[in-house]
């Protein structure tokens, strides 16, 4: 069965501090998807980052990147020089390969970035 | 990107009423996704809505109480029925779109249903 673990409920960091979200899974597939999601207050979801599961390469885009371990199954989402501007909840999710978009969330991390 | 609109963005419902949440999108998209996010938690998927048949419902979701429409290519409806305050929620549509050259998954602000 499909599971999502983000372990850490809410963080709180001063801005400027490097955070770190950490995101485990479960799958019995072979290719699958993992994501990560932004959920500012005012509710909508913003795409950050799809990874698939043959391509173990590290991403960094900005600010942001992102360390997929297939060997631990882990796919954690770092926030260098954190801004105010970060603080949402932010979501890792997993989806199959048959079935792209039946999203399986974790349960998500909120993180407060304070001035 | 998939541009999505979802109305009504917020609404407060009597119990036992029903409401009916439409999903607009910019371009024609095969499957639209309906997700569920009650209080504090993630999100669950209710069910997946192709345009000319009926919808797929996850394992705890039936038609009788989220009833579905998909009449064309941009557009579809979630029906909450005979609500109850544990129907409060956000819901939310989503789409595959296109960024960067690739398919991605694209989520509407939601709709954030409080149940009185």
């Amino acid at each position: 069965a499909q599971k999502v673990t983000q372990a850490q409920t809410e963080i709180s960091v001063v801005e400027k501090e490097d955070v770190t979200l950490d995101c485990v899974y479960e799958t019995r597939d072979t290719t699958y998807y993992l994501f990560w999601y932004k959920q500012p207050p005012s509710g909508e979801l913003v795409f950050l980052i799809r990874r698939n599961s043959f391509d173990e390469q590290n991403e960094i885009s900005g600010r942001y990147s992102w360390n997929f371990q297939k060997s631990t199954s882990s796919f954690n989402f770092t926030i260098t020089a954190s801004q105010v501007v970060d603080s949402a909840v932010y979501f890792c999710a997993l989806s199959e390969k048959d079935n792209f978009n039946k999203f399986y969330f974790g349960s998500g991390t909120k993180l407060n970035v304070k001035p | 990107s998939a541009v999505i609109s979802q109305k009504p963005s917020r609404d407060i419902c009597q119990r036992g009423t029903s409401l009916t949440i439409q999903c607009q999108v910019d371009s024609q998209v095969t499957m639209m996704f309906w997700y569920r996010q009650q209080p504090g938690q993630s999100l669950t998927l209710i069910a997946t809505a192709n345009q000319g048949s009926e919808a797929t419902y996850e394992s705890g979701f039936v038609i009788d109480k989220f009833p579905i429409s998909r009449p064309n290519l941009t557009f579809s409806t979630l029906t909450v029925s005979n609500m109850s305050p544990e129907d409060s929620s956000i819901y939310l549509c989503s789409v595959e779109g296109i960024q960067g050259g690739r398919t991605e998954a694209f989520f509407g602000q939601g709709t954030r249903l409080t149940v009185v």
